[in-house]
């Protein structure tokens, strides 16, 4: 079955810090993966989009990676504000890219 | 802003009722999507249309059905709702609809079932 596991399931750091967010997935065949950002409430922002041969992506202080041999990827946040709170997923699409696979999130509390 | 608009924001009905989500695309995107996000669910992938036409389904029930017009703009329809129906709806444009292009996230109608 095809599933996408995002780890750690929330994460409290201190302002100006950083931190790495984790997207485990099975999905066959792979298209791409998205990292989105959602603030609460509100439509999910796209942060990147990585496909196959793309290993490294960044987006001003969020860098994302994919290992597409493990089926791992990672959101790294450099130097965190406060209005990174939110929820950040990552989304995997199978085939074509036409069907979405979404993960549960990881919930990111930065404090001052 | 996003540049994607739904309406309404909120929406509370009964069990058993039907009703209709609107959403517009960005200026110039051809391709609508339509998810769900509830509580215990995640966000889901319900269905996705290019240029009028159906590209893609997800998770949509038979109760529930979407279209979208010649100007493009979109129609969610959700028949005989269940209390397990409220949930935040989101619709989606992007350009071309490849699957791999961006998609832009509207701000969601909350449709609560009592």
């Amino acid at each position: 079955k095809n599933q996408v596991e995002q780890s750690p399931q929330s994460l409290i750091i201190l302002e100006g810090k950083n931190c790495t967010l984790q997207c485990n997935y099975t999905v066959s065949p792979f298209s791409n993966l998205r990292w989105y950002k959602q603030d609460t409430g509100r439509g999910p922002v796209s942060l990147t989009i990585m496909t196959f041969s793309e290993n490294t992506k960044s987006n001003g202080r969020y860098t994302a990676t994919l290992d597409a041999d493990t089926k791992q990827s990672s959101l790294h946040i450099t130097a965190s504000q406060l209005s990174d709170s939110a929820s950040y997923i990552c989304v995997v699409s199978e085939g074509g890219g036409f069907k979405t696979i979404f993960g549960a999130g990881t919930r990111l509390f930065v404090k001052a | 802003d996003s540049g994607v608009t739904q309406t309404p924001k909120h929406l509370i009905t009964a069990t058993g009722q039907r009703v209709t989500l609107r959403c517009s695309p960005r200026s110039g995107d051809l391709s609508v999507y339509w998810y769900q996000q509830s509580l215990d669910q995640g966000l889901q992938f319900l269905i996705q249309y290019y240029n009028g036409e159906e590209r893609a389904k997800g998770n949509i029930l038979e109760r529930f059905s979407a279209q979208q017009f010649p100007d493009l703009h979109s129609e969610l329809n959700l028949s005989s709702l269940e209390l397990g129906d409220s949930a935040l709806y989101f619709c989606a444009s992007s350009r071309v609809g490849t699957g791999k292009d961006t998609q832009y996230f509207g701000p969601g109608t909350r449709l609560t079932v009592l």
